[in-house]
């Protein structure tokens, strides 16, 4: 059974970056789409982007000029930078394993099986 | 841009059926086109997967919970609501290059 683990500071100030790694147990990083999502507070789930075992990474269009993710296969883990952070980046924030699909030649992430269990991070001087 | 759109709140009655929409919106890509799935979350923990590819259920989810997805919205239904499936529900599906989520429903069993 595959765990997920997120780690990072918990307190970020404005106009920083903020930095999480997320540390994968019980399976291999390969065949999967890792990813990052948050919740802000008394909000709903807003996803923020995914690598491939390739390298590959996709971003939500919202976050792409702020946002990189990128992986460690020797250590079976993956990372999030967000730069110039604000207030409304509060939010807990999940790693998460997505499944692939791929029909007529095009693959695309079909659903989350697997969630760590969340890390607070709060944007504040 | 596409979008998810979810009731913010369903009340059901322990044991009777609760219904859980979730509609796309953009013209001429329907949800139905895609596979749609959904997350329980319980205060203060992880979201789970509940139904994923519209109707299929991961091992250990109980069979109360099943799935559709047909024109536009896809509809989460669970039978014999029990006290224990109080929860925000989020259904999830994929558009452009994009992982999108629904606002949520809070599932209140009174």
């Amino acid at each position: 059974q595959v765990q997920l683990q997120e780690s990072g500071p918990g307190l970020v100030k404005p106009s920083e970056t903020l930095s999480l790694t997320c540390t994968v147990s019980g399976g291999s990083i390969s065949s999967y789409y890792w990813s990052w999502i948050r919740q802000p507070p008394g909000k709903g789930l807003e996803w923020i982007g995914y690598i491939y075992n390739s390298g590959s990474t996709n971003y939500y269009p919202s976050l792409k000029s702020r946002v990189t993710i990128s992986l460690d296969t020797s250590n079976n883990q993956f990372s999030l930078r967000l730069s110039s952070v604000t207030a409304a980046d509060t939010a807990v924030y999940y790693c998460a394993r997505g499944r692939i699909y791929c029909s007529g030649g095009r693959c695309f992430l079909d659903w989350f099986d697997s969630w760590g269990q969340g890390t607070q991070v709060t944007v504040s001087s | 841009s596409y979008e998810l759109t979810q009731p913010p709140s369903v009340s059901v009655s322990p044991g009777q059926t609760a219904s859980i929409t979730c509609s796309g919106d953009k013209l001429g890509d329907k949800l139905g086109d895609k596979y749609a799935s959904w997350y329980q979350q319980k205060p203060g923990q992880s979201p789970v997967v509940v139904i994923y590819q519209d109707n299929k259920r991961p091992s250990g989810i109980p069979d109360r919970f099943s799935g559709s997805n047909s024109g536009n919205t896809a509809t989460l239904t669970i039978r014999g609501t029990q006290a224990m499936d109080e929860a925000d529900y989020y259904c999830q599906a994929w558009d452009s290059s994009t992982v999108l989520f629904g606002g949520g429903t809070k599932l209140t069993v009174l």
